[in-house]
């Protein structure tokens, strides 16, 4: 089994630029997050899904939105890349909100905005 | 607001020694505390979990000792290998909408010398 399937694995932007990063899990999950992971800052919820046809904000959701396409993909949208969202990004799937269960990460995506 | 703290940062261990990193949280609805092992350009794995029932739980060379009066939980990794240099992460989640997502530490680097 893939997991979690994240693509692309490295992208470089230029101020102002657009990009939808993808994100698909084959483990049946209902949940699924996009984190975003910054030196000395660990793991930062951006946005997350509890189910198909729901979304909602995390810790730090601003300049992002998200569309969950889906129960197996979701994905991350930049709509004007800047500077601060240069970072490393992981989708992670689990297998409900009500259920206190293992994440499994994808390998991420490295992210540069120059 | 940091829910949970995580110390240290950094860690130097030898060889054959003992690494501990120490966790604090502050929700206490929290009732599942995942740790979490990250390899250099790799998304996070589970490494063990543990619920508030129990006050230690081992597998293998890695236990986690959970003091729920303290609202501290700690990871020791016994005889400590070169392989076992990742960085580690803490976590806690309780259940159901937002707080069913996990809350990660800002991570402790790992290295073991040969």
């Amino acid at each position: 089994n893939a997991g979690v399937t994240q693509t692309p694995k490295f992208q470089v932007l230029k101020t102002g630029q657009s990009m939808t990063l993808q994100c698909a899990q084959d483990m049946n999950h209902n949940s699924m997050y996009w984190y975003r992971q910054d030196p000395g800052m660990g793991l930062r919820l951006i946005y997350y899904s509890a189910s198909e046809g729901t979304t909602d904000k995390g810790e730090v959701p601003n300049g992002y939105n998200v569309s969950r396409l889906n129960k197996r993909e979701f994905s991350l949208r930049l709509e004007s890349a800047a500077p601060s969202q240069t970072s490393v990004y992981f989708c992670a799937s689990r297998t409900g909100q009500w259920e206190n269960t293992e994440a499994f990460f994808g390998q991420g995506t490295r992210l540069t905005v120059v | 607001q940091q829910q949970v703290k995580q110390s240290p940062q950094s860690l130097i261990v030898q060889k054959g020694g003992i690494s501990i990193i120490n966790c604090a949280y502050e929700n206490t609805a929290f009732d599942y505390f995942p740790w979490y092992q990250q390899f250099p350009g790799k998304g996070p794995a589970l490494l063990i979990a543990i619920r508030p029932d129990v006050s230690e739980k081992k597998e293998g060379r890695f236990t986690i000792s959970f003091n729920k009066s303290a609202k501290q939980f700690s990871l020791h990794i016994m005889d400590s290998q070169p392989g076992d240099s990742a960085t580690y992460f803490c976590a806690a989640s309780t259940y159901g909408g937002s707080q069913g997502n996990l809350i990660f530490g800002k991570g402790t680097k790992l290295s073991v010398k040969p």
